[in-house]
């Protein structure tokens, strides 16, 4: 069975700054792996997926995440961040029982 | 294209009385997952549905129980409720095992 390990659980960052979430999943099988985000009092919405082909994978919003198979990382980034971001951000990875298991979750506040 | 609904949004209910949640996935989708999420645990997988069956299951007792009609659409059932079931439940949808999962705006469940 994968799981899922998000480094941080509260990332502070000021506006405009650059922010990176970590990500380190354990599988021994080839995973498809995503990134989601949770705004206050809504579900999960899709910013971005890598299911194979290139490890840096542009999402929406900006963001973007890089896949390193050797480090079992899949780091998400934005170079500039707005206050509108803040929100709870999930890594989840999908293995072949289809099963998608998420991490803990990082929060995200944004600072002007 | 409309995208996942659950309905209520929101529940109250005593314990020791069962609720039914409702989702809707997205039209040509057969894969409907149901999440728990609660601060303390964060998102459980409770369990999917494919074509009318259930293919995955969470580690969730046997109070959790859910179903999936010929249209796609899913219910899930919580029988004699305890305070510890209080959570935002959320259904997802795709259209087959791997593809990302489109998420509804979840039912906020209090039991008092």
């Amino acid at each position: 069975a994968q799981s899922v390990t998000q480094l941080d659980s509260q990332v502070p960052v000021f506006e405009e700054a650059p922010v990176e979430l970590r990500c380190n999943y354990s599988s021994s099988v080839s995973v498809y792996l995503f990134w989601y985000v949770q705004y206050p009092n809504q579900g999960l919405q899709l910013l971005l997926k890598y299911l194979s082909g290139s490890t840096l994978v542009k999402g929406i919003n900006g963001f973007e995440a890089e896949f390193n198979k050797s480090q079992t990382s899949f780091h998400l980034r934005k170079p500039s961040v707005h206050i509108s971001d803040t929100a709870e951000y999930f890594c989840a990875v999908i293995s072949n029982d289809y099963k998608l298991s998420f991490g803990a979750g990082t929060t995200v506040t944004v600072r002007a | 294209k409309a995208g996942v609904t659950q309905t209520p949004r929101y529940l109250i209910k005593t314990r020791g009385q069962q609720v039914t949640l409702s989702c809707s996935p997205i039209s040509g989708h057969r894969s409907v997952s149901w999440y728990q999420q609660t601060p303390g645990q964060g998102l459980q997988f409770l369990f999917e549905y494919f074509s009318e069956t259930q293919r995955n299951k969470g580690n969730f007792p046997g109070r959790f129980s859910g179903r999936q009609f010929s249209n796609s659409r899913s219910e899930m059932n919580v029988s004699t409720l305890e305070l510890g079931d209080s959570a935002l439940y959320l259904c997802a949808s795709s259209s087959s095992g791997g593809s990302p999962l489109h998420f509804g705006n979840g039912t906020r469940l209090t039991v008092t």
